[in-house]
């Protein structure tokens, strides 16, 4: 039973564009939101986070929307540069919780000059 | 820099030999965290630390122990691996009480 998943494998986005990024969670008891980004042979890194009580939050080019009541997160990159290309991993915990992760499978973002 | 440590890199071990693989830690941090990740598949965490207190996940098979002696280090033990465990696996830290994990690069484990 996967509770975090990322339906898209892979994405390709011209350099310049937007790039979107989607991630839908099942467990309603989820509240707090991570995204990573890994590089290959590397470990994935901490890119932004949400919190359930917020519906936006924005990081310089990168910005995460978050639905609660279509559990749904994305992740904008704009403007999208060749840098960018990369495994996104969406992650998913309870603030009270035992401080665990709940990652979905990624997208692997290619842009494109 | 701080950062989180994994040796080796690369592991080829037999089936059913016993493998060990190390992570160990700069940041100071609390909590330590194994996670099994197969080819296109979300990393799945296997176990991990607060302080010493050691929380099994209820999937992680029994082949699988770990060990803390110390804050710094974290070793995985597989006592007798099997085909199916080849895979990367990741070693990542946090401070008690917050939510942002910091990995180190893997060790991706073959089994022959």
């Amino acid at each position: 039973d996967q509770q975090v998943k990322q339906n898209s494998p892979s994405l390709s986005v011209q350099e310049g564009r937007i790039s979107i990024l989607n991630c839908d969670y099942t467990n309603s008891m989820f509240d707090y939101f991570l995204w990573y980004k890994k590089y290959p042979a590397e470990g994935p890194t901490f890119l932004i986070s949400i919190s359930s009580i917020k519906d936006k939050n924005e990081d310089g080019r990168f910005t995460v929307f978050l639905n609660k009541s279509a559990k749904h997160l994305s992740l904008h990159i704009v403007p999208s540069q060749p840098g960018d290309s990369a495994v996104y991993f969406c992650a998913a915990t309870l603030i009270q919780g035992a401080q665990k992760l709940v990652f979905g499978q990624g997208t692997r973002l290619t842009i494109n000059p | 820099d701080a950062m989180v440590i994994q040796n080796p890199r690369y592991q080829v071990t037999q089936f059913g030999k016993p493998v060990t693989l190390s992570c160990s830690q700069t940041l100071n941090h609390n909590v330590m965290y194994w996670y099994q990740q197969k080819s296109s598949q979300a990393p799945k965490l296997l176990f991990h630390y607060y302080d010493k207190d050691f929380n099994n996940e209820a999937d992680t098979p029994d082949n699988f122990q770990s060990r803390r002696p110390n804050t710094s280090f974290c070793f995985l033990d597989i006592r007798s691996p099997g085909l199916g465990d080849a895979a990367m696996y990741l070693c990542a830290t946090s401070r008690q009480g917050t939510y942002e994990q910091y990995f180190g690069p893997g060790t991706r484990l073959t089994v022959t």
